[in-house]
């Protein structure tokens, strides 16, 4: 199995453009998580899906976020339009069950 | 809210004990610990539900504590490789969801 797959590794964009991040769980997972980590805020979650269904975007810091679920392999979070604040290390992560989190390996976005 | 981990960071020779605690505010339905190395995801130790029983290897294990909140994950006889911050992520819901703590990050010399 390839694990969790994330594209892209970095993301390097101008303040106010739109930023779209990739997930691929692994196959036969029905919970997809989307987490951002800083320094400051540590391990934060934004948005989670059962069943491809969005179940507590709670943690999305505001509209300019959003995340979609279209199959069960496949998931974006967009940030339109990002701003210098947005730079952060995002993980997509999967679960199946009661077992425990498997995490990509994450995309390192720099907004200046 | 976040869940609290103590200590912040700890520095170990190769073959000594540590003990990391994670402490919790709200009712745990389950604990997760995790290990992350610099530049790295973070990587699932185990798992420990309400209810259940210690769990772990041998060298790494953990506990939990229901009416006080609190987990701690035990590490004997460290060796290099356990460098990395370590994370407890709860569940306070009975859910998927879970919240992190703030880390312990851990060095491991010679």
């Amino acid at each position: 199995d390839a694990g969790v797959i994330q594209s892209p590794r970095h993301e390097v964009t101008e303040m106010g453009q739109e930023v779209t991040l990739r997930c691929k769980p692994i196959s036969g997972h029905n919970s997809l998580f989307w987490y951002r980590q800083t320094m400051m805020r540590g391990l934060e979650l934004l948005i989670y899906f059962n069943n491809n269904v969005p179940i507590d975007d709670s943690g999305m810091p505001e509209d300019r976020f959003s995340a979609k679920m279209p199959n069960a392999s496949f998931s974006t979070l967009k940030i339109q339009p990002s701003e210098p604040r947005d730079s952060a290390v995002y993980f997509c992560a999967s679960r199946s069950g009661h077992y425990g989190y498997t995490f990509g390996s994450g995309t390192r976005l720099t907004v200046v | 809210q976040q869940p609290v981990q103590s200590p912040q960071a700890v520095i170990l020779r190769e073959g000594e004990d540590a003990v990391i605690n994670c402490s919790s505010s709200k009712a745990l339905y389950s604990v997760h610990w995790y290990r992350q190395k610099h530049g790295e995801a973070p990587v699932f130790l185990m798992i420990l539900l309400k209810g259940g029983e210690q769990k772990g290897h041998e060298k790494i294990s953990a506990s939990f504590n229901e009416k006080k909140q609190q987990s701690s994950l035990y590490l004997t006889a460290s060796q290099l490789s356990y460098s990395g911050t370590y994370f407890c992520g709860t569940d306070t819901g009975g859910g998927n969801k879970l919240t992190f703590g703030t880390g312990t990050q851990l060095k491991v010399e010679l």
